[in-house]
């Protein structure tokens, strides 16, 4: 079935690190795929998403580009800030028939020290 | 604009009662998607709402149950309550008929704890 895989973290970074964290993905068809991030105690906002193939999300420094030659969407920030210290999960969604829900990763943990 | 609401934002029960919890659309859409959160997971479908009625379901017992009013406003009950049930229930809203573009945005979640 579909599903979405993350790098385990925590990842810890001193502040103005560049950041990545790996996502990968298993589906049938063209899903969107999405950034979520969840501060602590918070729910869920959305950070950036891309609808198709090569496409490149943005938001709050934070990108991450569409590869569907090797199934991957992963987020990126060229210098973090102690703020940027939450969880990041990726998702999936595909669309038509019955199926409209997201499948989310484990999550990854970032941790950004002064 | 209103996002998405949750009530309540905390809930403390025990094995084998019932609970409901209840969500408000971001205003504009019309679905409604709840989702379970167990700690240090991502979320899991469960069930999702449009027209009042439930459109797809996540691999979840029947103890779980759904209601969508005509104001979009959606509850989910649990039955039975297990400890295994403690966790955040997340709702999400989105507008049908948006396609590719159409996005879910979060509520602030409701953490149930079961003892």
């Amino acid at each position: 079935g579909d599903s979405v895989t993350q790098m385990e973290g925590p990842v810890t970074l001193s502040e103005e690190a560049c950041l990545t964290i790996n996502c990968t993905y298993t589906a049938t068809g063209y899903p969107s795929l999405f950034w979520y991030v969840q501060y602590p105690g918070e729910g869920l906002q959305l950070l950036l998403k891309a609808t198709k193939a090569d496409d490149k999300g943005s938001n709050k420094g934070f990108e991450a580009t569409y590869r569907k030659e090797t199934t991957s969407f992963h987020l990126e920030k060229g210098s973090v800030q102690v703020s940027d210290s939450a969880v990041y999960f990726c998702a999936l969604r595909k669309y038509g028939g019955a199926t409209n829900k997201l499948i989310f990763g484990t999550g990854t943990l970032l941790a950004v020290q002064p | 604009d209103a996002g998405v609401t949750q009530s309540p934002t905390h809930l403390i029960k025990t094995r084998g009662q019932q609970v409901t919890l209840r969500c408000s659309p971001k205003s504009g859409h019309d679905t409604v998607s709840w989702y379970q959160q167990a700690l240090g997971q991502g979320p899991q479908f469960i069930f999702q709402y449009y027209e009042e009625e439930e459109r797809q379901r996540g691999n979840f017992p029947d103890r779980f149950s759904g209601h969508q009013f005509p104001n979009y406003s959606s509850e989910l009950n649990v039955n039975a309550l297990l400890l295994g049930d403690s966790a955040l229930y997340l709702c999400a809203s989105s507008l049908a008929g948006a396609g590719r573009t159409d996005t879910q945005y979060f509520g602030p979640g409701t953490r149930l704890t079961v003892l």
